[in-house]
């Protein structure tokens, strides 16, 4: 069965602490990893689609690294305006649909 | 370039009644999907509609049901409500067939609660 697996649940840093964010994923047939980020009351923003193990993104104080097995979300410096909930999602097929399979979210709160 | 929005962006129903969601996809994009957040959890996948078909479903049971229009806006009907229905309900749309992985644009949701 495809999953998803983040940790932690939660993490509180200070301003300027950087830190990781993980994501390890059972999943046959990776057709791309995403990272979203989740603002409270609204709908996820995306911020990386990783398709091989290897591979980097970044953007701003935001890198994504994918090996065969898990993700990690590199925050450096962090700022209070980066404090949301991170998801992570790997992309399966399914009777010809393409659907997302989130975990359960990493909520990041950056205290100034 | 107009994103997704839905609408209602709050409701509350009481258990057994029916509910209908309301999506307006991204311009240029035709293929609609619909997914579930219970508060605390990651976003579940309902089903996802193309060129007005259902062309995947989750597990989630026939009474939930769904719409696309020609215009690629999509509806969400959920009948005979249950409590644990209550949940954020999150419309997606994207460009299909993808060349690859395709990125969803999500809207803001339609926050159900059933009492």
């Amino acid at each position: 069965e495809d999953q998803v697996t983040q940790s932690p649940e939660a993490l509180r840093l200070q301003e300027g602490e950087s830190s990781s964010l993980n994501c390890s994923y059972t999943v046959s047939g990776l057709r791309g990893l995403f990272w979203y980020r989740q603002d409270p009351g609204k709908g996820p923003e995306f911020l990386f689609t990783l398709y091989s193990a290897g591979e980097e993104k970044e953007k701003e104080r935001l890198k994504a690294t994918l090996t065969k097995k898990e993700s990690f979300l590199h925050i450096t410096a962090p700022k209070p305006e980066d404090s949301a909930t991170y998801l992570c999602a790997v992309q399966v097929t399914i009777q010809g649909a393409q659907k997302l399979v989130f975990g359960q979210g990493t909520r990041l709160t950056i205290n100034p | 370039e107009t994103g997704v929005t839905q609408s209602p962006t709050h409701l509350i129903k009481t258990r057994g009644q029916q509910v209908t969601l309301r999506c307006s996809s991204q311009s240029g994009h035709n293929t609609v999907s619909w997914y579930q957040q219970a508060l605390g959890q990651g976003p579940q996948f309902i089903f996802q509609y193309y060129r007005e078909e259902e062309n995947g479903r989750g597990n989630f049971p026939p009474r939930f049901s769904g719409l696309q229009f020609p215009n690629y806006s999509s509806e969400l009907n959920v009948n005979a409500l249950e409590l644990d229905d209550s949940a954020l309900y999150l419309c997606a749309s994207s460009l299909k067939p993808p060349s690859g992985a395709n990125v969803l644009t999500f809207g803001a949701g339609s926050r159900l609660t059933v009492l």
